[in-house]
């Protein structure tokens, strides 16, 4: 079965911080690895797509990678702000049997603090 | 842009009662999703539909049903809602699953649901 982990549960960094979330997978047959932001009370909102074929995607002070060797994901946050301030989801999409849903992790709770 | 549009925002149910949670996308994809989130899990998929006409379970099925009568349109039917269900309930979609561009997810702003 497909899990995806994300550590630490929780993380509270200063104003102006750079920062590394992380995303840990078990099945290397991954199709592609999606990251959202959750706001309190609020929806996903879909920050980067990387796909099996891809290393990494940037959008502005975003970086996602992507290491199917070891399993892992991670989204680096440029020069944190207040704004910054939610929970980041990482999803998994896998090739075969269940390809069909995104497998979640349980997102990591993030607090810049001003 | 609207999206991935769900109604209500928040429902309270009392045991027993049924309700449908409804969603509407405008962006032409193929592929529909409901997920519920629980405090502390992850989500965790419900039903999902490949097409009009097309609903399969997905993890946690039990206690729902769905329909897709439109490309447009995936409601999602609770009947006899019990205190298990009180949960926020996410739909989503995306172009379809085939090929690299086209399996972005999008979502919406889920339903609040507390069943008492």
């Amino acid at each position: 079965k497909q899990e995806v982990t994300q550590i630490p549960a929780a993380l509270s960094v200063p104003e102006g911080e750079n920062l590394v979330l992380n995303c840990s997978f078990t099945d290397s047959a991954i199709y592609n690895l999606q990251w959202f932001r959750q706001d309190p009370g609020k929806g996903l909102t879909s920050l980067l797509l990387i796909q099996s074929s891809q290393r990494e995607q940037t959008s502005g002070r975003l970086n996602a990678s992507l290491d199917k060797s070891s399993g892992r994901s991670t989204l680096y946050i440029a020069a944190s702000q207040p704004g910054d301030s939610a929970t980041y989801l990482c999803a998994g999409k896998y090739s075969g049997a269940g390809s069909y849903q995104l497998t979640f992790g349980k997102g990591t709770k993030l607090s810049v603090i001003p | 842009n609207a999206g991935v549009t769900q109604t209500p925002k928040f429902r309270i149910l009392k045991i027993g009662q049924s309700m449908t949670l409804q969603c509407t996308q405008d962006m032409n994809h193929n592929y529909m999703y409901w997920y519920r989130q629980d405090p502390g899990m992850g989500l965790k998929l419900i039903y999902y539909s490949v097409g009009a006409g097309i609903t399969d379970k997905g993890e946690v099925p039990n206690g729902y049903n769905v329909s897709r009568s439109t490309t447009e349109d995936f409601p999602l039917r609770l009947e006899l809602a019990a205190p298990s269900q009180t949960s926020v309930y996410f739909c989503a979609s995306s172009l379809g699953t085939g090929g690299d561009w086209v399996t972005e997810a999008f979502f919406g702003q889920g339903t609040r649901l507390t069943v008492v």
